[in-house]
Parts: structure tokens; C-alpha cells; sequence
């Protein structure tokens, strides 16, 4: 199952710096997508969300962007801090009609924010 | 307080054998899901559960899952007889009504299968 693809298995880097996350979707049915962090021994933690309306949504340091002609989504972490190093998981979701909002994962991207 | 708390963080079971998951979300929860995440793999949607009863499952969800909740609080998944590509991390989730709400996840149960 490819609908949802994150490209970059891991991403290095310095505290303070941006970090941006990208993820790619397939399915043209997806029109709300999350973004979740993971750290080891703990389940997915939802950080921001946007829904296919909007192509920007900002939360504190988080900013997701969406780009529904080119299906691909962005994570923006700014300024990144040691405490964000954990895996990041782009989903997405087919709102509405039967779906009862199941998620649809991508592989993860390891993020490492070195002081 | 968590939204979504799982029990037995890990569980060991022999093939074959009959193993239960347990997930107590926090109340006003109204829909509830189950994922898995084999090792090395992505987290993969099994079973959504909303009102009582399945409402939409897997290819993944045969006849040897089955998943309830039987008093309201407690959302269980059952493996019938134990595979060994059974074995994996499986994540209860939760959420509220209405479309923007995200789903909350339990920290998880590995599974082993030996």
C-alpha cells in the first residue's frame, strides 16, 4: 500500500535550524491529513492536521502546507529543538461518506535535532 | 491523564494460542480503531468500531480477529489462534465526534508470538 509515502527515511538537523518533513500522497480521495511524532515505547502523539481546504495550517512551531495539485504535504518545525528528534509520521484520511476515518500511514521519518 | 491507555504493554503467547488486547479510552471517545505496526513495516490500519459494532475492517482482519466492548469502557481485540506474523506492535486508538478531531493513540502492545 503506497497511497501515502514519506521519501526520506531520516532527516539530521541542528537546534534552531528549520526542519522540513515532506510526505506524498496518491489516493485523490484523502482530503484531511495529520501528522503524528513518535518516540520509542510510546504511541503516535497527533501534533497538527490540515484539511484539504486550507493550504496552510500553523501551530506554535509547527506549520503544515499542503499542495493538492501536486499531492504532497510539508512538515515545518521551526526553530527545531533536541526534544523533536522522534519519528514523524504523515496520515491521511478519507473524510465523510462510509469511511469512519481511517488512517493511512507513511513509513516515518526519523528526525535527529543535534545541540 | 491519558487518552488512551493499553494493557499488557507486552504480551508473549505461544502459536496457536488465544490472546486478548486491552484499551480503555477516556470517556466521550466515540469512535475506536485498531492499528498494527510490524517491525521494520508501516502502521496499518485494522478495524474501526463506532456504535457498537464494526464499521469498517482490513483485508488484514480475518475470522481469527474480532474486536468489542463489552462494558461500555474496555475496547478488546482478540487473536483466535496465535500466528507467528501475528507478532507486532498493535496501537488502540480513539477519537471524538466531528471531522476535525484527531485520533488519540494508546502507547501500545508488543505481541510476540514464539
Amino acid at each position: 500500500d503506497q497511497q501515502v509515502k514519506q521519501n526520506s527515511p531520516s532527516l539530521s538537523v541542528q537546534e534552531g535550524r528549520i526542519s522540513i518533513l515532506n510526505c506524498d500522497y496518491t489516493n485523490s480521495m484523502f482530503d484531511y491529513f495529520l501528522w503524528y511524532k513518535k518516540y520509542p515505547a510510546e504511541g503516535p502523539t497527533f501534533l497538527i492536521s490540515i484539511s484539504s481546504i486550507k493550504d496552510k495550517n500553523e501551530d506554535g512551531r509547527f506549520t503544515v502546507f499542503l499542495n493538492k495539485s501536486a499531492k504532497h504535504l510539508s512538515l515545518h518545525i521551526v526553530p527545531s529543538q533536541p526534544g523533536d528528534s522522534a519519528v514523524y509520521f504523515c496520515a491521511a484520511k478519507v473524510a465523510g461518506g462510509t469511511s469512519y476515518g481511517k488512517l493511512t500511514f507513511g513509513q516515518g521519518t526519523i528526525l535527529t535535532v543535534h545541540p | 491523564e491519558p487518552e488512551v491507555t493499553q494493557t499488557p504493554s507486552h504480551q508473549v503467547t505461544q502459536m496457536g494460542q488465544e490472546v486478548i488486547l486491552r484499551c480503555v479510552p477516556i470517556s466521550n471517545h466515540l469512535y475506536f480503531y485498531w492499528y498494527r505496526q510490524i517491525l521494520g513495516q508501516k502502521v496499518e490500519f485494522l478495524v474501526s468500531f463506532y456504535n457498537n459494532e464494526i464499521s469498517e475492517k482490513s483485508e488484514i482482519f480475518d475470522d481469527q480477529f474480532s474486536v468489542e466492548r463489552p462494558d461500555g469502557s474496555n475496547f478488546t481485540l482478540k487473536i483466535r489462534s496465535t500466528k507467528l506474523e501475528d507478532s507486532a506492535m498493535y496501537f488502540c486508538a480513539a477519537r471524538r465526534w466531528g471531522v476535525g478531531q484527531p485520533q488519540h493513540f494508546g502507547d501500545g502492545t508488543r505481541l510476540s508470538i514464539l
